[in-house]
């Protein structure tokens, strides 16, 4: 079964890059990694997404080494407005065993 | 707007009795899911469904029942044999069951008993 690995919380401050890693030791050879951020009392929603390599979009860039087996989500010049928890999510095995899993979250919080 | 919407918003329940958490989506999406949120637990997967007429049990799933009739509504049930229902319940929809496809996720329904 996947297990997905994340810090349970992280500090930041405000204008500092924040660097946030999942742990994948069973991602399926096709999957991707997907993280999403989630406010209090609502749902999670998408941030990025990739497969290999690095992946960049306007809030934030995904580093994924090549054993892919990890992958780091990285927020720019974060703001208060960024504390919140923040998913990774993979898909393990194949066909009727392919499964989803979401890592436990890491609350960030940003301070003035 | 396309979305996904979940209701009621807060719901209670008085031991012993079932209740029906609302899911609807207008994306068109084939995959839908029900997961529940604990302080520190993260999202555990109850039920998903891949199309229509067709679900299967998540991690979680026991005190558990959903129905798909419709591409739209995946409504979940949360029965009396579930002991401890209070949590935070979230409904996501995606194009297929893949985890390259981004899954859209409701703003939950909390669930308390009274």
């Amino acid at each position: 079964l996947a297990k997905t690995t994340q810090p349970i919380s992280m500090d930041s401050y405000e204008g500092q890059e924040v660097n946030i890693t999942c742990s994948h030791n069973n991602i399926a050879t096709n999957d991707y990694i997907t993280w999403y951020q989630q406010f209090p009392s609502q749902g999670p929603r998408f941030i990025i997404q990739g497969y290999k390599t690095k992946v960049t979009n306007e809030v934030a860039s995904l580093f994924i080494p090549a054993d892919r087996k990890s992958s780091t989500l990285s927020l720019p010049r974060v703001s208060l407005s960024d504390t919140a928890v923040y998913y990774c999510l993979v898909g393990d095995g194949a066909g009727s065993n392919y499964k989803l899993t979401f890592g436990k979250g890491t609350l960030l919080t940003v301070n003035p | 707007d396309g979305g996904i919407t979940q209701s009621p918003k807060y719901l209670f329940r008085k031991e012993g009795q079932n209740v029906t958490l609302s899911c609807e989506q207008n994306l068109n999406h084939d995959a839908m899911y029900w997961y529940r949120q604990d302080p520190g637990q993260g999202l555990r997967l109850i039920y998903y469904s891949q199309i229509v007429n067709d679900f299967q049990k998540g991690d979680i799933a026991e005190g558990y029942s959903v129905s798909r009739e419709k591409k739209e509504s995946f409504p979940l049930t949360v029965t009396s044999a579930q002991k401890n229902p209070t949590a935070f319940y979230l409904c996501a929809s995606s194009i297929g069951f893949q985890g390259w496809q981004p899954q859209h996720f409701g703003d939950g329904t909390r669930l308390s008993i009274l």
